[in-house]
């Protein structure tokens, strides 16, 4: 079955500075990917997804992911964080034949003034 | 539009008692989901349902049971209580397949004491 680590339990960035949360994936062939964000005490909401196509896909909140075959990463980016930014972000990855999401245990965004 | 509702929000129940976790979306998707969510692990599947009359073992089933007789119901019954089972629990809808992305409720807390 496919698999997900996201590496970073935890990150802090200052207001206004770049974010790249990491995701690696493991699957046998090309999956689906996805990106959600919870905030607390909340559902999970999706911020962007990849099927296929432009390896680079743009989502909500301004938040980009690139798709790397070479690599099996799938990697959250925003230009400029801003404090409502922070929440804990799940990357989940789908076979393209199956109804089982896998999500990552998730990494934690803290935001500095 | 109400989206994906679970009740209750909150719950205790003592070792051996039984509950049924609601789960309801008025989006006429076919596809439900339930997961549980443990700090640190991410978000684990336990039943999936691809329309009504059909379900199916997710990752982790034992000791649940769902039943799919609407579209729109997707209940999660815990017959005997275990500390094992204290958790965040999170029902989740789809349209089709390919999945676009799910739409996940705002979850229950269960304790088991």
């Amino acid at each position: 079955a496919q698999s997900v680590t996201q590496p970073d339990i935890h990150i802090t960035v200052s207001e206004g500075a770049s974010l790249e949360l990491r995701c690696n994936y493991s699957y046998g062939a090309t999956p689906y990917l996805f990106w959600y964000v919870q905030s607390p005490g909340q559902g999970l909401q999706l911020l962007l997804k990849y099927f296929s196509g432009d390896t680079l896909v743009h989502g909500i909140k301004g938040f980009e992911a690139e798709f790397k075959r070479s690599q099996s990463s799938f990697n959250l980016r925003k230009p400029s964080v801003h404090w409502s930014d922070a929440a804990e972000y799940f990357c989940a990855v789908e076979g393209n034949n199956n109804n089982d999401m896998r999500f990552g245990a998730g990494t934690r965004l803290t935001v500095k003034p | 539009n109400a989206g994906v509702t679970q009740t209750p929000k909150f719950r205790i129940l003592k070792i051996g008692q039984s509950m049924t976790l609601q789960c309801t979306q008025d989006m006429n998707h076919n596809y439900m989901y339930w997961y549980r969510q443990d700090p640190g692990m991410g978000l684990k599947l336990i039943y999936y349902s691809v329309g009504a009359g059909i379900t199916d073992k997710g990752e982790v089933p034992n000791g649940y049971n769902v039943s799919r007789s609407t579209t729109e119901d997707f209940p999660l019954r815990l017959e005997l209580a275990a500390p094992s089972q204290t958790s965040v629990y999170f029902c989740a809808s789809s349209p089709t397949r390919p999945n676009y992305g799910y739409t996940f409720g705002s979850g229950t807390r269960l304790t088991v004491v």
